[in-house]
């Protein structure tokens, strides 16, 4: 059964530090990865979604890396801003089991002090 | 454009009542979703729906059931509410094509308390 772990649970940061958020799976039998950010009462916020093809994706600030032989993820945020401070969750689609579903790690709460 | 919404965005009911919460996308997606997220739980899937009219349990199924009215909307249905229940319900869809499965998108959530 696959399996996704965040660590650290959560993070405070001073503004303006580059930081890296990790996410690990089980199983390297998955389709894709997507990385979501989560703000106090609403709804997930679609960051980055890397293919199993691919090594990595950029969008601005963020940069998110996959290595699916070692089951691991990365989220990079350079020059972090009070404004990133959400949960920061990651996910897998896997091969099998119910069809397109994501799997999801528990988050990575982020803190961003001015 | 709206992309996935819900209704309602907060409930509460008591103990053996029923409610339906609505969830509709109008990205034409093919393949819809209901998950539920708990505190220390993170996201689990409910039921979910490959293709209109058709729906498969997910991993928590029991207590709900699902209806895939057409391809835009995808219903959720309590029929008798417990209090184990209470959880923030996400709808979400994504356009699937043969084995290329694209970006998953959210709806708000509906936050439901049960007493």
């Amino acid at each position: 059964k696959q399996e996704v772990t965040q660590i650290p649970a959560a993070l405070s940061v001073p503004e303006g530090e580059n930081l890296v958020l990790n996410c690990s799976f089980t199983d390297s039998a998955i389709y894709n990865l997507q990385w979501f950010r989560q703000d106090p009462g609403k709804g997930l916020t679609s960051l980055l979604l890397i293919q199993s093809s691919q090594r990595e994706q950029t969008s601005g600030r963020l940069n998110a890396s996959l290595d699916k032989s070692s089951g691991r993820s990365t989220l990079y945020i350079a020059a972090s801003q009070p404004g990133d401070s959400a949960t920061y969750l990651c996910a897998v689609q896997n091969y099998g089991g119910s069809q397109g579903n994501l799997i999801f790690g528990k988050g990575t709460k982020l803190s961003v002090k001015p | 454009n709206a992309g996935v919404t819900q209704t309602p965005k907060f409930q509460v009911l008591k103990t053996g009542q029923s409610m339906t919460l609505q969830c509709a996308q109008d990205m034409n997606h093919n393949s819809m979703y209901w998950y539920r997220q708990d505190p220390g739980m993170g996201l689990r899937l409910i039921y979910y729906s490959a293709s209109e009219g058709t729906t498969d349990k997910g991993e928590v199924p029991n207590g709900y059931n699902v209806s895939r009215l057409n391809k835009r909307e995808f219903s959720l249905r309590l029929e008798s509410a417990a209090p184990s229940q209470t959880s923030v319900y996400f709808c979400a869809s994504i356009e699937t094509s043969g084995r290329t499965y694209n970006e998953q998108f959210f709806g708000p959530g509906t936050r439901l308390t049960v007493l």
